[in-house]
């Protein structure tokens, strides 16, 4: 079974550009989160959708969105990228609610976004 | 907002020795998550304690609770090469979704 994948795994774009980071989460599961990563430390929760909603999102400003696809994949957009977006941006997947206890989230491997 | 801080941030130790990662919040959790993240790749689960004051043990790891679901401790016994990376707390606030502590990046020295 394919596990949560993401793409591009690296991206560099330049200050006042445009990222778009995309994830395709383990099949059956229909939550999709995001979160921010930085220097290697703790995750910042970004967006969380599940059967295609927003369900919440973190204290980040408009400029990050995103949305969830019919087949349940993600997309991530930020716009008017600051030096400061530079991180490494993982998405993670689960199933139903009452499942994320035992199996918790299974997390892609990332895409680090590097803003220059 | 960072709900869970974890301490320390930073471990080096040799192998063999034990050591005790904390996590710690102001806010009541209904469950908590260990996980752990190697160079490169997304955090994998470890372990999830509900209950308050709930001890598990997973080989040479042992997690415990709690009791007033504020706070969690993960202790390693004679840590080998293999445990060094990124060990996270998540905590489930409401619903589904859960917010991950500051992080604790160990490294066993050989």
């Amino acid at each position: 079974e394919a596990g949560v994948t993401q793409s591009p795994t690296h991206l560099i774009k330049t200050r006042g550009q445009q990222a778009t980071l995309r994830c395709s989460p383990i099949s059956g599961h229909t939550s999709v989160y995001w979160y921010q990563q930085a220097l290697g430390l703790g995750l910042q929760f970004l967006l969380w959708y599940d059967e295609g909603e927003e369900r919440n999102r973190g204290n980040f400003p408009p400029r990050f969105s995103g949305r969830q696809f019919p087949n349940y994949s993600s997309e991530l957009n930020v716009n008017a990228l600051e030096l400061e977006d530079s991180a490494l941006y993982l998405c993670a997947s689960s199933l139903a609610t009452a499942r994320v206890l035992r199996y918790g989230y299974t997390f892609g491997s990332g895409t680090r976004l590097t803003v220059v | 907002t960072q709900l869970l801080k974890q301490s320390p941030q930073f471990l080096s130790i040799q192998e063999g020795e034990n050591l005790t990662v904390y996590c710690n919040s102001s806010s009541v959790f209904s469950s908590l998550q260990w996980y752990r993240q190697e160079p490169g790749e997304g955090p994998v689960l470890l372990v999830t304690v509900v209950t308050g004051g709930e001890v598990k043990k997973l080989k040479r790891l042992t997690f415990q609770f709690g009791d007033a679901r504020k706070d969690s401790s993960l202790h390693i016994t004679a840590a080998q090469p293999g445990d060094t990376g990124l060990y996270l707390c998540a905590g489930q606030n409401t619903g589904n979704q859960f917010y991950f502590g500051t992080g604790t990046s160990l490294t066993v020295i050989p």
